[in-house]
């Protein structure tokens, strides 16, 4: 099974600043990643997928970058709606599990 | 719209048996792979299961293989989950989420999510 780990676990950042999220793969999952945001008491929203490709809908301000084995979220000026927990995924495993990274809270400093 | 409703949580004693229901709509549901992925309280997501479009294939996360059975009714356009032999460690919302065909399998679209509270 692929592990997927994220760093950190909690990031605080102000309004406004840039915001870098990590995920660490334990074997090369090719560009078969997606990120994903999730809010208090919501279901999780896809925001990237293939590394780098936004969802429909996704600000410009999130981009995702990467390859193989590390990957990245960034967020380029951080807006009130943008605090949340953030999670990796990768579905290059076949067969499935298709593992989720254990999320960094993205909080208000 | 695209929609998912899941169904079927509620309280259940250590070793009884839950079937939990998503009903999808706006979208052709028989063309999509479906997955639930359970999310316990205060902690994060793990996927846990997931059935082909036409219900051929069926892979389980190791934590519930041999407990729980994912299936679907395309007629009916609703997918479901059988879990069996349930412990408090399956306590956590679940929910359904569609393998997305345009965005490369990643989950694009999920729903609310029912809570299963698994307790004596």
């Amino acid at each position: 099974e692929v592990v997927m780990t994220q760093s950190p676990a909690t990031l605080s950042v102000s309004p406004g600043e840039r915001a870098t999220l990590s995920c660490r793969a334990s074997q090369s999952v090719s560009i078969n990643v997606a990120w994903y945001q999730q809010k208090p008491g919501q279901a999780p929203r896809l925001l990237v997928y293939n590394v780098a490709t936004r969802a429909t809908g996704v600000p410009a301000r999130f981009s995702g970058s990467g390859s193989a084995t590390d990957f990245t979220l960034t967020i380029s000026s951080l807006q009130s709606e943008d605090f949340a927990v953030y999670y990796c995924q990768q579905y290059n495993n076949w067969p499935p599990p298709w593992t989720f990274g254990q999320g960094t809270k993205v909080e208000i400093k | 719209q695209v929609q998912l409703v899941e169904s079927g949580g509620g309280v259940v004693q250590p070793g009884r048996s839950l079937r939990l229901s998503c009903a999808a709509s706006g979208f052709t549901f028989s063309n999509d792979g479906m997955h639930w992925v359970r999310q316990a309280p205060g902690k994060g997501l793990e996927w846990v299961a997931v059935i082909w479009f036409d219900g051929t294939n069926r892979y389980y996360a190791d934590s519930v293989k041999g407990r729980f059975i994912i299936s679907r009714d395309n007629s009916n356009n609703t997918l479901f989950l059988q879990m069996n032999s349930l412990t408090v460690d399956d306590t956590a919302v679940y929910f359904c989420a569609r393998q997305g065909s345009s965005t490369s399998w990643a989950f694009d679209y999920w729903g609310q999510g029912t809570l299963v509270t698994v307790s004596s």
